[in-house]
């Protein structure tokens, strides 16, 4: 089946630090990708995404790759800031299965 | 504005007590989902539906309930049944089933 794997947090950062979160994904057919930003105590809100292989998603900075020959989706942003502290998903839409799988999520602190 | 409303926020159920969880939308979309998520852990589906009158069983269905009477609407029940209701709900919806989804605030369960 699918599935989404992302890299242990947390991550724990200095500000103006360079960010990578990793994603990798099993799926069959060509999935959308997504990347989701959670604030303590809310929901999930669209980060970006990407339709189709070789896609670049971009969003606040964030940036975030569509590779299908390593079926990644690894997310970066040049420059982190405390108010990046979330945690962050990683996700894929399979018309088989009509509905988001997600990743386990990576918390990130940002520290001043 | 347009969104996604869970109600209530926060919500407290005695054991062996069915409770409803409120989601409504204004976004006109066909599609909508219930996931659970769990402290560190990413989320996992409970229902969804793509049409009115019309839904499937996630990952997680057993002890929960749903209805979609109405296109804005996808109330979910947890009953007696469900051996550990405690977690943070979320609601989301989508225009269509390979379209990113957007989430609900979330209501978080507590049972005392």
């Amino acid at each position: 089946g699918n599935s989404v794997t992302q890299m242990e947090g947390p991550v724990t950062l200095s500000e103006e630090a360079f960010l990578t979160i990793n994603c990798t994904y099993t799926a069959t057919g060509y999935p959308s990708l997504f990347w989701y930003v959670q604030y303590p105590g809310e929901g999930l809100q669209l980060l970006l995404k990407a339709t189709k292989a070789d896609d670049k998603g971009s969003n606040k900075g964030f940036e975030a790759t569509y590779r299908k020959e390593t079926t990644s989706f690894h997310l970066e942003k040049g420059s982190v800031q405390v108010s990046d502290s979330a945690v962050y998903f990683c996700a894929l839409s399979d018309t088989g299965r009509r509905a988001l799988t997600f990743g386990s999520g990576t918390r990130l602190q940002v520290q001043p | 504005d347009g969104g996604i409303t869970q109600s209530p926020k926060y919500l407290f159920r005695k054991e062996g007590q069915n409770v409803t969880l409120s989601c409504e939308q204004n976004l006109n979309h066909d599609a909508m989902y219930w996931y659970r998520q769990d402290p560190g852990q990413g989320l996992r589906l409970i229902y969804y539906s793509q049409i009115v009158n019309d839904f499937q069983k996630g990952d997680i269905a057993e002890g929960y309930s749903v209805s979609r009477e109405k296109k804005e609407s996808f109330p979910l029940t947890v009953t007696s049944a469900q051996k550990n209701p405690t977690a943070f709900y979320l609601c989301a919806s989508s225009m269509r089933r390979e379209a990113e989804a957007f989430f609900g605030q979330g209501t978080r369960l507590t049972v005392v």
